[in-house]
């Protein structure tokens, strides 16, 4: 167990809707990653926010957009949901901006019908 | 951008040692990792080079040269646990601040009696 949470393990919904993924990093830590995993793409960084601050950007597309909050848990929210969306959606969490280990919630399956 | 290869699969016998090579090409250049995935899981950690040389630990070890742009992931003393999917991940600095990780599209180990 990384210490990293996220909700809900999984997820079924259908195109054109819209969807909250949530994570709340390990105790202490500032930075929060979100990278999506699919079949036929591997593991992409999406986007990394330290301390309520987006810090670096990845292959986030525009339906996409994330937010951490005071309490440093971050949501990534999903919209106009295309069957390609369908894949493991992963956050991460490390103690400061660039600190090397990062630790990987379970993740969030997320299924596009 | 930045390139990464790994073999896409490997197959070992248990109690063996297996070499897990990985070329990459990158600007910014901020580290190397290495992460192990089991399928449906989260990727966990298994080590970080940003100098040249070798780092080991315990049953693992992991080489990086960075004129050669490689690295290779040593797994000595196979066990049947072992088989996953082996993930090279590099770290580069990115122009506008902060880090983004890239990884390969893994390896996947098979480990046999």
């Amino acid at each position: 167990d990384s210490g990293v949470t996220q909700t809900p393990k999984h997820l079924i919904t259908a195109t054109g809707q819209r969807v909250t993924l949530r994570c709340s990093p390990r105790s202490g830590d500032l930075s929060v990653y979100w990278y999506q995993q699919s079949l036929d793409q591997g593991l992409q960084f999406l986007i990394q926010y330290y301390n309520g601050e987006e810090r670096a950007k990845g292959n986030i597309l525009e339906r996409f957009s994330a937010q951490q909050f005071p309490d440093l848990h971050s949501e990534l929210n999903l919209s106009s949901l295309e069957l390609g969306d369908s894949a493991l959606y992963f956050c991460a969490s490390s103690l400061g901006g660039d600190s090397y280990e990062q630790y990987f919630g379970p993740g969030t399956r997320l299924t596009v019908t | 951008g930045q390139n990464i290869d790994q073999p896409t699969e490997m197959t070992a016998t248990e109690g063996a040692i297996v070499q897990i090579n990985c070329t990459y090409q990158t600007s910014g250049f901020n580290g190397l990792f290495w992460y192990q995935q089991h399928a449906g899981e989260a990727p966990t950690f298994l080590s970080y080079n940003v100098l040249d040389g070798l780092e080991e630990k315990g049953r693992f070890s992991s080489f990086l040269s960075r004129s050669k742009g490689y690295s290779y992931l040593l797994l000595k003393e196979l066990q049947m646990k072992d088989s996953a999917s082996y993930l090279c991940a590099v770290r580069a600095i990115l122009t506008g601040g902060g880090n983004k990780l890239t990884f390969g599209t893994g390896t996947q180990l098979k480990v046999e009696l």
